[in-house]
């Protein structure tokens, strides 16, 4: 099983939807996960932090699901400015190697 | 606000060359990191320092591939002898503190080698 698994998209949604994506990791060490948001050719930024409350920022909500490792981000009333690609984040046990996953990719059309 | 700044922000080479990227965190951030990404994939974990000592290194780092931080400012990223694999997007990134949280990312370095 890979470290993170994430399913690529394109996920193509119209404004408005409500839209989840899933990651699942392997290390049942891991304590805290992130989201973090990447827009074309430009670098990631962090979107939201993900404990094991979850977290709530607006219109994105994260959680966690430690039993099944995976953490999940749902993204509702999505804008056109959401279009991006979302990269999970999953921290060692041990270590300072954050490793991302390959990422969502999200389009919101009109 | 000034953010991590990488140069250049582009670099052609020819195979076989050696190139040098450099990289200046935010200034008080005592961790720094270096990543690769290729089109399509998630950035890949390359090397960590912590302040001047470099505590984590990839197994899938070759031996062409050095990275130095010696005053614990900032830092440079060594390829020698470019192969047409190495071509991708080098990002680092820097953040303050004991904990993974927040890593703040340059714009990147994007290699390409011919």
């Amino acid at each position: 099983r890979k470290e993170v698994e994430q399913d690529p998209g394109p996920f193509n949604v119209p404004e408005g939807a409500t839209v989840a994506f899933n990651c699942t990791y392997s290390n049942s060490a891991s304590q805290s996960f992130f989201w973090y948001r990447q827009d074309c050719r430009k670098e990631p930024k962090l979107l939201m932090s993900v404990y094991s409350s979850g977290n709530e920022d607006g219109r994105f909500t994260a959680q966690l699901n430690r039993a099944s490792q995976y953490i999940s981000l749902l993204i509702r009333d999505s804008k056109l400015s959401d279009s991006a690609t979302y990269l999970c984040v999953v921290p060692p046990g041990g270590g300072n190697k954050l490793t991302f996953g390959t990422g969502t990719q999200l389009k919101v059309e009109l | 606000d000034t953010g991590v700044s990488q140069d250049p922000r582009h670099k052609i080479t020819k195979r076989g060359q050696n190139v040098t990227f450099r990289c200046d965190p935010i200034s008080e951030h005592n961790r720094l990191y270096w990543y690769r990404q290729t089109l399509g994939q998630g950035p890949e974990f390359l090397t960590y320092f912590q302040n001047e000592a470099q505590l984590e290194k990839s197994r899938l780092l070759s031996d062409r591939f050095s990275a130095e931080r010696p005053k614990g400012s900032f830092s440079t990223l060594e390829i020698q002898r470019t192969e047409q694999g190495d071509s991708a997007m080098y990002l680092c990134a820097s953040s303050q503190g004991v904990s993974n949280e927040k890593l703040f990312f340059g714009s990147g370095t994007q290699l390409s080698v011919l």
